[in-house]
């Protein structure tokens, strides 16, 4: 769906390196999450967001950080990436009760 | 604590069969239910989903499924499967109380011409 975007599709980084993964929506949707998809085990929340000044720690948030600079862009960070944070990365906005996915982002720590 | 079972990993079917996905939940109350689609290298798209009402629900790409409270069932189905419905497909509920989705494992469809 275009109206969610994230950036940057693919990257590779090193064990260490501090990353940030960024997601912007061009919905108006106050709610926006962090997913992260690991071959076999579905979709599992990282963070998630209600407005601005609201975060919330998902079921998965050790060795992640957020930040929710405006109502439409909501950055997931990893402080010091490790190869077992290799996954595919799902940004999603909802309004009400049904959540819109961007295209995700694939990260591989080596 | 609530959670969803997808209980089929794999499924392979002939295009212009019937398939049927299947889809469990654990709750106590009765959440909103949704099916999404991720075709290879691509986001989640919605199919469909149930909040009350009408057990049937139909969704896009021709889909529907059916919710039945007494199996705690909400399994997507689809009377004729096209080769273009290969992909990946989840079954997620979310409690009426909190906007956080629950996400089961995921079955992969294979269409064989």
């Amino acid at each position: 769906d275009a109206d969610v975007t994230q950036t940057p599709r693919n990257r590779i980084t090193k064990t260490g390196k501090r990353i940030m993964l960024e997601c912007s929506q061009t919905k108006g949707h106050d709610r926006m999450y962090w997913y992260r998809q690991d071959p076999g085990l579905g979709l599992q929340l990282i963070y998630y967001s209600f407005d601005v000044k609201d975060i919330n720690k998902g079921e998965i948030s050790d060795g992640y950080s957020v930040s929710r600079q405006a109502q439409a862009k909501f950055s997931l960070s990893l402080e010091s990436a490790i190869p077992n944070q290799t996954a595919l990365y799902f940004c999603a906005t909802s309004e009400r009760d049904t959540q819109y996915f961007g295209p995700g982002t694939r990260l591989t720590v080596l | 604590a609530q959670s969803v079972t997808q209980p089929d990993i794999h499924i392979t079917v002939s295009e212009g069969a019937s398939l049927e996905l299947r889809c469990n939940y654990s709750y106590g109350a009765t959440p909103y239910l949704f099916w999404y689609v991720q075709s290879p290298g691509q986001g989640l798209q919605l199919l469909l989903k149930y909040f009350s009402g009408d057990t049937l629900v139909q969704g896009i790409k021709g889909f529907e499924a059916e919710f039945k409270r007494s199996q705690s069932s909400f399994n997507l189905r689809k009377p004729s499967v096209h080769w273009s419905d290969a992909a990946e497909y989840f079954c997620a509920v979310e409690p009426r109380t909190a906007s956080k989705l629950t996400f089961g494992t995921g079955t992969r469809l294979q269409v064989t011409l």
